[in-house]
């Protein structure tokens, strides 16, 4: 079965800094990647995905994530964070239908 | 999102008494899924459906039962609350079986006392 690890369970970040979200999955065969964002008291929203095709994905909120075959990493990358980055992201991989997600990561930016 | 809603957003209910949190989607999606959210744990799936009357077994599908006699409609079950059940429920709808990625509802927070 597919797992996910996200490295950093809390990244403390300046206003105006990049951040990098860390996700490793377990398998080395095709998958379908994903990465999710919760704000406080909400439910998760799809940042991007990657299905196929380029590495380099693009998604909402100026993120961006690089998939890594060889090293199984799908890693999430902003190049300067705003306040209102501030949330849960969520990585997840999917595995015959379902999702399987990552323990979190909190980002928290600063002023 | 306006396409799923979640019902109720919060409850309190006593160890022992059975629980039914209800989803309700607009879209028409053909999968339905059950997760539950607790910290260190991300979201893990309780149940899951691929269609009316067709459900499976999720990774922590004990204590649960789920049901979905309409397409629009999926309920879940708890069938005797206990507090390691308090935690924030969360439905999510999909329109394909695969690569598509999920909508999610608002998320019940459920205490058990």
């Amino acid at each position: 079965a597919q797992s996910v690890t996200q490295l950093d369970s809390q990244v403390p970040v300046f206003e105006e800094a990049p951040v990098e979200l860390r996700c490793n999955y377990s398998s080395s065969v095709s998958v379908y990647l994903f990465w999710y964002v919760q704000y406080p008291n909400q439910g998760l929203q799809l940042l991007l995905k990657y299905l196929s095709g380029s590495t380099l994905v693009k998604g909402i909120n100026g993120f961006e994530a690089e998939f890594n075959k060889s090293q199984t990493s799908f890693h999430l990358r902003k190049p300067s964070v705003h306040i209102s980055d501030t949330a849960e992201y969520f990585c997840a991989v999917s595995e015959t239908g379902k999702l399987i997600f990552g323990q979190g990561t909190e980002l928290s930016v600063k002023p | 999102d306006a396409g799923i809603t979640q019902s109720p957003r919060h409850k309190v209910t006593e160890t022992g008494t059975p629980v039914t949190l209800r989803c309700h989607q607009t879209e028409n999606h053909r999968y339905m899924y059950w997760y539950r959210q607790d910290p260190g744990h991300g979201l893990r799936l309780i149940h899951y459906s691929y269609g009316v009357k067709d459900t499976d077994k999720g990774e922590v599908s004990d204590g649960y039962s789920v049901s979905r006699s309409k397409t629009e409609d999926f309920l879940l079950t708890l069938e005797s609350a206990t507090s390691s059940q308090t935690s924030v429920y969360f439905c999510a709808i999909s329109e394909d079986w695969d690569g598509y990625g999920y909508t999610f509802g608002s998320g019940t927070r459920l205490t058990v006392v």
